[in-house]
């Protein structure tokens, strides 16, 4: 199985701070990789699939970047809407597979 | 508007089995795989498996293997996802999720709380 591996698991941050979450993946996965967020009691949201492409109705700040094994998502301007626990996902052969989650929290 | 609806909340003891339903509308049900995924409490996301509305067609994750069932039933546009010998970590909210062509899950239910308690 491919497993993926976020950091950092934490982030500390304040509005409108630029902020990365990385995402290393055990094996090559070329560009099947998306973004999720989530919030409390909530189900996720997808974000960014197929690496770097931004889901309708997403704001612009949020970019993704990437292929193979090591994916960035980057909030460019942090948003209080924006704290939250983001979660990257691979795909391969139908089979899926998470990473941890990084939280998201106001410093 | 396209949109997955759960059935409700199970308590459910140890050793038992839980069904869960998930009904699709506003979009062509056998265009689209289901994935479902759990998340026991204040932990992260788990994926448990996939199914193909179109053929029926299953992958499940190796851990679940032997205890999890996936089904459709296309003249109701509804997924199902069934697992037996319920155990106390087991308990969690499970999602469904629509999965689309590029392999991201873009709709999701408002999940199912299952309880396993004795």
């Amino acid at each position: 199985d491919i497993q993926m591996t976020q950091s950092p698991s934490s982030v500390s941050a304040s509005v409108g701070d630029r902020v990365t979450i990385t995402c290393r993946a055990s094996q090559g996965i070329s560009s099947w990789l998306a973004w999720y967020q989530q919030k409390p009691g909530k189900a996720p949201k997808l974000l960014i699939y197929a690496a770097s492409s931004l889901q309708s109705g997403v704001p612009s700040r949020f970019s993704g970047s990437g292929s193979g094994t090591d994916f960035t998502l980057t909030i460019s301007s942090l948003q209080p809407e924006d704290f939250a626990t983001y979660y990257c996902q691979q795909a391969n052969s139908f089979l899926w597979t998470f990473g941890q989650g990084t939280k998201v929290e106001i410093k | 508007q396209v949109q997955l609806v759960q059935s409700g909340a199970e308590v459910k003891k140890p050793g038992a089995s839980v069904k869960v339903s998930c009904k699709a509308s506003g979009y062509t049900f056998t265009s689209y795989g289901i994935s479902w995924v759990r998340q026991a409490p204040g932990q992260g996301l788990e994926w448990m498996g996939w199914i193909s509305a179109y053929n029926g067609n299953t992958n499940y994750a190796q851990k679940l293997q032997g205890r999890v069932t996936m089904t459709t039933d296309t003249s109701t546009s509804t997924a199902y996802m069934e697992l037996r010998s319920l155990r106390s970590d087991d308990t969690a909210v499970y999602y469904c999720a629509r999965v689309t062509r590029l392999d991201a899950f873009d709709i999701w239910g408002q999940g199912t709380m299952v309880t396993v308690s004795s």
